[in-house]
């Protein structure tokens, strides 16, 4: 059965600050997803990983992969405070089976 | 414009009283999903569809029940709701071969 956690749960940061949101999972997936959610809305699709190495960037947030370590990342670089929403980050046990992590809370502070 | 769509919205009923909620996309997506979203637990897969009358369960599919019998659509039905199906519903899809999926915008249940 596919494990997925991520860490930190909750994340209080100050503006223009970097940091990194990680989620290991525990059996070989193909593929890994990374959304957003804002307060009392639906999820926003951030980023799709496919492939050991894979590296997505979006603005401040960039996304990797390492299956092999079965990690990904979601690095932010300079937070402002329009990055403060609950981020997901969601894998691939097989075919349409998703499993979620429980979600980083990220505040950021001006 | 390609969205999916969910309805109601927001519905507070009583235990035992049989309800549906609609899932409809309009993109030919063959994938479609619903979740349930509780604090601290992420979103938990109920069921799945990969086409019209082929579904499956996903991790939390006791108490649920799903159809598809046209693709657009996807209804998940609760034959006798219990306070412990209160949650944030969210119902998704996605098409073969591309692996972007579109969320709806949830339906809050509350059973009393």
């Amino acid at each position: 059965e596919l494990k997925v956690e991520q860490n930190p749960l909750f994340l209080s940061m100050q503006e223009g600050k970097n940091y990194t949101i990680y989620c290991n999972y525990s059996t070989t997936s193909d593929r890994l997803y990374w959304y957003r959610q804002d307060p009392g809305k639906s999820l926003e699709s951030l980023f799709v990983l496919l492939s050991n190495g894979a590296v997505k960037q979006e603005g401040r947030l960039m996304a990797s992969l390492d299956t092999k370590a079965r990690l990904s990342t979601l690095h932010i670089t300079a937070a402002v405070h329009d990055l403060s929403a609950t981020y997901f980050c969601a894998v691939v046990e097989y075919g349409n089976k998703l499993v979620f992590g429980a979600g980083t809370i990220l505040r950021v502070k001006s | 414009e390609a969205q999916v769509t969910q309805n109601p919205r927001y519905l507070i009923t009583v235990t035992g009283k049989k309800l549906t909620v609609t899932c409809s996309q309009n993109m030919n997506h063959e994938y479609m999903s619903w979740y349930r979203q509780d604090p601290g637990l992420g979103l938990r897969q109920i069921y799945y569809s990969m086409n019209v009358e082929v579904t499956d369960k996903g991790d939390v599919p006791e108490g649920y029940k799903v159809s598809r019998k046209e693709k657009r659509n996807f209804p998940l039905i609760l034959e006798s709701p219990s306070p412990n199906q209160t949650s944030l519903y969210f119902c998704a899809s996605r098409a073969t071969g591309v692996y972007e999926q579109y969320f709806g915008p949830g339906t809050r249940l509350t059973v009393t």
